[in-house]
């Protein structure tokens, strides 16, 4: 258990829907990064928080948000979704003490676009 | 653009020999690499690191080596377990400000009994 908890574990929903998957953090750690995971890819970039501010941002779709809130949970709003969004989706945090270079996953959350 | 790439998409060795992954990547500004065991359904597990200014990093059954100027790291697991069987990525951090994490493709290691 890496203590970074996603919920939900799984969501099934439609095209053209919207969905927030959210994340906790390890306890103590400012920065939250969100991966997603498709179909016989690895995971890809999408968005870092730290400490409640965005960080950096890699290929996320502009349909696609993010926020992190002063309790340091994180949450990643999809919209309008496509067929193509259906993937996995990690959270990851870091501690300070490692400068923040290793990362620990949670979980994740299966979405599946019908 | 694949800027850290894992060439075999699996590996089979029988159980109590050498594992041994591989991972190249492109951009000389990477600084810290580390490597993620994942089980399906699960997330990736971190299990061990190395930054540029080593050559070597031991932990354990696990082993990850660096060679810079060939832009190329390996882990060695040794010996290896039945239960080591999982998808292996390597990733590569630029560090700096995000520390964002650039991953392979992933190399699917099955260790026979």
């Amino acid at each position: 258990d890496s203590g970074v908890t996603q919920t939900p574990k799984h969501l099934i929903t439609a095209t053209g829907q919207r969905v927030t998957l959210r994340c906790s953090p390890r306890s103590g750690d400012l920065s939250v990064y969100w991966y997603q995971q498709s179909l016989d890819q690895g995971l890809q970039f999408l968005i870092q928080y730290y400490n409640g501010e965005e960080r950096a941002k890699g290929n996320i779709l502009e349909r696609f948000s993010a926020q992190q809130f002063p309790d340091l949970h994180s949450e990643l709003n999809l919209s309008s979704l496509e067929l193509g969004d259906s993937a996995l989706y990690f959270c990851a945090s870091s501690p300070q003490t490692s400068g923040g270079l290793t990362q620990y996953f949670g979980p994740g959350t299966r979405l599946t676009v019908l | 653009d694949q800027q850290v790439k894992q060439n075999s998409p699996s590996l089979s060795v029988q159980e109590g020999r050498i594992s041994i992954l591989n991972c190249d990547y492109t951009n000389s500004m990477f600084d810290y690499f580390l490597w993620y065991k994942k089980y399906p359904a699960e997330g990736p597990t971190f299990l061990i690191s190395i930054s540029s200014i080593k050559d070597k990093n031991e932990d354990g059954r696990f082993t990850v080596f660096l060679n810079k100027s060939a832009k190329h790291l390996s882990l060695h697991i040794v010996p290896s377990q039945p239960g080591d069987s999982a998808v292996y990525f390597c990733a590569a951090s630029g560090g700096g400000a995000t520390n964002k994490l650039i991953f392979g493709t992933g190399t699917l290691l099955a260790v026979q009994p």
